[in-house]
């Protein structure tokens, strides 16, 4: 069965510091994956999403996203955080018929320091 | 901006008595899922539809739940008894199509004492 390991439970950075955010996945075929985003009392919002080709995929807000296939990883980038990136980050494998099954990663909750 | 609405936003209720929770997916959206996310267990698909049928709905106890699509507008995710342990943020997402993005509304957090 698929699933989604985000090993980072709370990671706290630096505003204006870079982030990495880390994703690593198990499934048999090639996976659709996905990085949400949840500010408190809200539901999720999608960052970004990787279907094929290019493996460095580019979504909202300045982040990015790297597949790669030899790590299982997809891990979320950003160069440089600012205040209102604090949420909790999601990432997702897509599986079933139309990959529209998202199994989720446990989230990792991120807080910027001034 | 269209969204996805839900209602009601909070809900407290008594073990055993029936909750009914609605959402409204964006308009022409024909793909509707319904997730439960607790702290122990995390975001968990609990059932979806395409154009109003039921897809999967293994993720759903099939005792005390049941999802259903009246029509186009408008989404039901029933529990019937409810108990404690159902206590969760209940979130409804659409899409357009199976492998599109999927548009989380803004939860139904569900207390049962």
């Amino acid at each position: 069965a698929q699933s989604v390991t985000q090993p980072d439970i709370h990671i706290t950075v630096s505003e204006g510091a870079s982030l990495e955010l880390r994703c690593n996945y198990s499934y048999g075929a090639t996976p659709y994956l996905f990085w949400y985003v949840q500010s408190p009392g809200q539901g999720l919002q999608l960052l970004l999403k990787y279907f094929s080709g290019d493996t460095l995929v580019q979504g909202i807000k300045g982040f990015e996203a790297e597949f790669k296939r030899s790590q299982s990883s997809f891990n979320l980038r950003k160069p440089s955080v600012h205040w209102s990136d604090a949420a909790e980050y999601f990432c997702a494998v897509g599986v079933g018929f139309g990959n529209e099954k998202l199994t989720f990663g446990t989230g990792t909750r991120l807080t910027i320091i001034p | 901006d269209a969204r996805v609405t839900q209602t009601p936003r909070h809900k407290v209720t008594e073990m055993g008595q029936e909750v009914t929770m609605r959402c409204q997916p964006i308009l022409g959206h024909n793909t509707v899922f319904w997730y439960r996310q607790t702290m122990m267990q995390g975001l968990e698909l609990l059932a979806y539809f395409r154009n109003r049928a039921p897809l999967d709905d293994s993720g759903m106890p099939k005792d005390r739940f049941s999802a259903e699509m009246p029509d186009a507008t408008l989404a039901t995710l029933k529990i019937q008894p409810s108990e404690p342990r159902d206590s969760a943020v209940y979130f409804c997402a659409s899409g357009l199509r199976l492998t599109d993005t999927q548009y989380f509304g803004p939860g139904t957090r569900l207390t049962v004492l």
